[in-house]
């Protein structure tokens, strides 16, 4: 399988506890981002990487969220202090964008956090 | 007003009918428009993007854009049962280095044999 793939795929954890995610994007791809889904909403815009930097974070990625990209492989998602409010399904998605060009993002199955 | 905006649903459509799904937007900078299928508990997979006005076609799927109306539109011929999930309108300005979808809220399709 060469597709955008997420580990782990589902994590419980309790309050006040720190978790970390991984995603590993498709091959070759030079930019990564990060959403949030919650229930009966749409995906919602976290951050992303192109290559290693990360260009732009939402302001909904409080201090208590960090990403990074190092080497410009893959990505792990840090949330420390969970709180109940982080329960949602984080979805990594990856691209393959050049200039001039459109940004086709794909995206990975997701690791779904409940906070309890 | 939302950025992206979906009917919610649930649209029930008869198997072997046409599937209509529509999305507005109100970011004018939009240039381009994507159309995911998600299922339940899973994660979204794409379907077909579209950035000229107009319609293109992949096989049962018709994307059509008007960007004067500010609004996209998914046509589903001959649907089948499989294509029962959630439909999900996605946009982004293309900026070079600013890439990031906004999503709607997506609309139900079932899809009744």
């Amino acid at each position: 399988d060469t597709g955008v793939s997420q580990d782990p795929r589902h994590k419980i954890t309790k309050r006040g506890q720190n978790v970390t995610f991984r995603c590993d994007p498709i091959s070759e791809h030079n930019r990564l981002y990060w959403y949030r889904q919650t229930l009966g909403q749409g995906p919602e815009f976290l951050t992303y990487f192109q290559n290693e930097a990360q260009l732009e974070k939402s302001r909904l990625l409080s201090d208590r969220f960090s990403a990074e990209r190092p080497k410009g492989s893959f990505s792990t998602l840090e949330i420390q202090r969970t709180e109940q409010g982080d329960s949602a399904m984080y979805l990594c998605a990856s691209s393959l964008s050049f200039s001039e060009s459109t940004d086709t993002q794909y995206f990975g199955p997701g690791t779904r956090l409940t906070v309890l | 007003q939302k950025e992206v905006e979906q009917n919610s649903g649930p649209l029930s459509v008869p198997e072997g009918a046409i599937a209509s799904l529509n999305c507005t937007y109100s970011d004018r900078g939009s240039q381009s428009f994507f159309w995911y299928r998600q299922y339940s508990g899973k994660s979204p997979e794409l379907i077909m993007f579209i950035y000229s006005n107009g319609d293109k076609e992949d096989g049962r799927f018709t994307a059509q854009l008007n960007k004067a109306s500010q609004y996209v539109s998914l046509l589903i011929r001959d649907s089948q049962p499989s294509d029962s999930a959630t439909y999900l309108c996605a946009v982004n300005r293309w900026n070079f280095g600013n890439e990031k979808l906004t999503f709607g809220t997506g609309t139900r399709l079932t899809i009744i044999p």
